[in-house]
């Protein structure tokens, strides 16, 4: 299957600084791709949707000025975490879209364990 | 709007016995409907998928789901339970030409599976 991969997969930074998480799709292109968050015991909630070559569009509460995401070729978007306070730390989690069909099958990147001191 | 209630966060059985995950779901289309499986840190893993074919979907490692539109659920079944089918499952839904493809998750039950 389609691989996703995620870097880093984890990362301890002191508050007030900011993060920047990437998601990579490896073999295939994916012009839509999906950032999510999960808190420990949690469900995945997500955050926005990101389109290759346009901005990306964000869930209802969701601070677009603080999760800055930028999607700037077919393999990779990225979501950088802009000064980033305790209540940040959480799982982050990216997915990828492959083809262009809204049905068609989404995968998962491993996870990035964000901790903020 | 497309929702999932998974029933039972937690769900406990013995290696060996039926695994029975339960999952409702909302939808004002017909629904593209989803399982997934969670290892501890790590990313989601298609179990299978149910999108408007047969309404018993066959998955990966012996699950199995069923479609019922009359009850809006789509269970999840495995007939004898592993050691290694210990793991956090989520239900999700996508659907609707309106969706971009984005998937909304139920809340997740956590499988153990006891010796």
């Amino acid at each position: 299957g389609a691989v996703v991969s995620q870097h880093p997969s984890w990362v301890i930074c002191k508050s007030g600084t900011s993060v920047k998480i990437e998601c990579r799709s490896l073999d295939f292109q994916a012009t839509t791709m999906f950032w999510y968050r999960q808190f420990p015991k949690q469900s995945l909630m997500l955050m926005a949707t990101s389109n290759e070559g346009s901005k990306a569009t964000y869930e209802q509460g969701v601070e677009k000025d603080k999760f800055l995401i930028n999607h700037a070729s077919l393999t990779l978007s990225t979501l950088t975490v802009t000064s980033a306070h305790p209540e940040d730390s959480s799982f982050y989690i990216c997915s990828a879209l492959q083809g262009g069909g809204i049905y068609n099958e989404q995968f998962f990147g491993p996870g990035t364990r964000l901790t903020v001191l | 709007a497309q929702s999932v209630t998974q029933l039972g966060s937690h769900v406990s059985v013995s290696e060996g016995a039926l695994v029975l995950l339960r999952c409702n779901y909302s939808s004002s289309v017909p629904p593209y409907l989803f399982w997934y499986v969670q290892y501890p840190n790590q990313g989601l893993q298609l179990l299978l998928k149910y999108t408007s074919a047969a309404t018993l979907v066959k998955g990966i490692n012996g699950f199995e789901a069923e479609f019922k539109k009359s009850e809006t659920s789509f269970h999840l079944t495995k007939p004898s339970a592993h050691m290694s089918d210990a793991a956090e499952y989520f239900c999700a839904v996508r659907g609707g030409r309106s969706n971009t493809g984005k998937l909304i998750f139920g809340q997740g039950t956590t499988l153990q599976v006891k010796p």
